[in-house]
């Protein structure tokens, strides 16, 4: 079974709060890691996929780390707006079976105007 | 470009009853093929991928089936659906090893 947690598992925070959550996995066999914003009655979109240690990535506000090392990436929003509000799923397919995709249980962020 | 279809986006059904979802997906070949689930109160769950045709991995034993009888079709069935078979459910694919690319979700609601 692939142990992958994020936490926190819910958070909600003031317009303009930066934020910050984290997905934890195993990191030995380490191929990839993905994370993904699912909001409410969408469906889940692809924000970055990162494969080498160090790798940081940004989008507009969102960015993110990742050290394969120790097994875990951070997912930073700076000045958090409301429609930032979502689920946020991380899922790191392994070196052996990378086509398998095992998403975490998200960390769901409410921004609140 | 590559688009993916699920279909329906609502569906009521009884117990007992069978059930098929569908998805299509356009635009690419040989793609990685998903289905999860999202019941109520918890996270995506993988249920079933596929790397190709006729072959499919389970993930959690279920009462549910998947079958891809064409490279870009994925189906997942169920002979008699239980109450805790309701869910959302979502299909994706993958080109290789790249990022996800979801449908729009089946609600299904077993009464």
């Amino acid at each position: 079974i692939l142990n992958v947690e994020q936490s926190p598992q819910s958070l909600h925070v003031q317009e303009g709060d930066s934020t910050n959550f984290t997905c934890s996995f195993p990191s030995s066999n380490f191929y990839a890691l993905h994370w993904y914003r699912w909001e409410t009655a969408k469906s889940p979109e692809a924000l970055f996929v990162m494969t080498l240690n160090g790798d940081e990535k940004k989008k507009g506000r969102i960015s993110a780390t990742l050290n394969t090392k120790e097994g875990y990436s951070y997912l930073y929003i700076k000045g958090s707006q409301p429609e930032d509000s979502a689920t946020y799923l991380c899922a790191p397919p392994r070196n052996t079976g990378f086509q398998k995709l095992v998403f975490g249980t998200g960390t769901r962020l409410l921004v609140s105007p | 470009s590559q688009t993916i279809h699920q279909w329906p986006a609502t569906l009521v059904q009884p117990v007992g009853s069978p059930l098929s979802l569908e998805c299509t997906v356009e635009g690419t070949s040989n793609p990685n093929l998903y289905w999860y689930r999202q019941a109520a109160g918890r996270g995506l769950q993988l249920l079933f991928y596929s790397v190709g045709i006729g072959q499919i991995s389970s993930e959690v034993p279920q009462n549910l089936s998947a079958s891809r009888p064409q490279d870009r079709q994925f189906i997942l069935s169920s002979k008699k659906l239980l109450l805790s078979d309701s869910g959302f459910y979502l299909c994706a694919w993958r080109p290789g090893t790249g990022e996800a690319f979801f449908g729009q979700g089946t609600r299904l609601t077993v009464v």
